[in-house]
């Protein structure tokens, strides 16, 4: 199995300022079609988790536009530009080259 | 509007059977793959494989390969999780999630189905 990991593990943002995910793969993700398969998704509080970024950087339906993901290979990126209350919850990044696995999650907290 | 709605919370003794279902709505039930990942209490999520809704073909996490069995219904426009022989690990929350078209992430997901595994 491709194994993900996700730094940092908890993520207190002072609301307005810009937070940053880093995920990597054993593996690289980037099929020769030139698709890196790697997601990411948000799990707020008590919800079901929703998706934000698929393919490495093609923003989700409804997705706000702070949200932004990029990297190849390897070594992939979450970044909110200005952190707002509502994006609390456990981010993870999931490849999708293979069966799917997901990396261990990052907290993300306000200040 | 699209809509994946899980069965009820279960109760199960060690090495008992759950089977979970997955009604979908809003869309060709057909056309995307269903996938089933759970989430143990504390912890993160775990991918357990996914169905073909068109022709049933499936692939399992290996970490469940021969104890989980997902089937479907296309009549009914459900999806089903069957995880045998339980023990108390397996006491999660277990999520149904659409499959995008190429590769476009899970956009859809269930509410979640609690399975607790107990004596």
């Amino acid at each position: 199995d491709i194994v993900m990991t996700q730094s940092p593990l908890s993520l207190p943002v002072t609301p307005g300022e810009p937070a940053s995910i880093s995920c990597r793969s054993n593996q690289s993700l980037l099929r020769s079609n030139g698709y890196n398969y790697l997601d990411w998704y948000l799990q707020k509080p008590g919800k079901s988790p929703h998706l934000l970024i698929y393919l490495g950087s093609n923003r989700a339906s409804g997705v706000p536009d702070r949200f932004s993901g990029s990297g190849s290979g390897s070594d992939f990126t979450l970044e909110i530009s200005r952190v707002e209350a509502e994006d609390v919850g456990v981010y993870y990044c999931m490849q999708a080259l293979q069966t799917r696995t997901f990396g261990q999650g990052t907290k993300l907290e306000i200040k | 509007q699209v809509q994946l709605v899980q069965s009820g919370a279960e109760v199960k003794k060690p090495g008992a059977s759950v089977k979970v279902s997955c009604r979908a709505s809003g869309y060709t039930f057909k056309t995307y793959a269903i996938h089933w990942v759970r989430q143990a209490p504390g912890h993160g999520l775990e991918w357990m494989g996914w169905i073909n809704a068109e022709n049933g073909k499936t692939e399992y996490s290996q970490k469940f390969q021969g104890r989980v069995t997902f089937t479907r219904d296309t009549s009914a426009s459900t999806a089903y999780m069957e995880l045998s022989s339980l023990i108390s690990e397996d006491t999660a929350v277990y999520y149904c999630a659409r499959g995008g078209i190429a590769a476009a992430g899970l956009g859809y997901w269930g509410q979640g189905t609690l399975v607790t595994v107990s004596s």
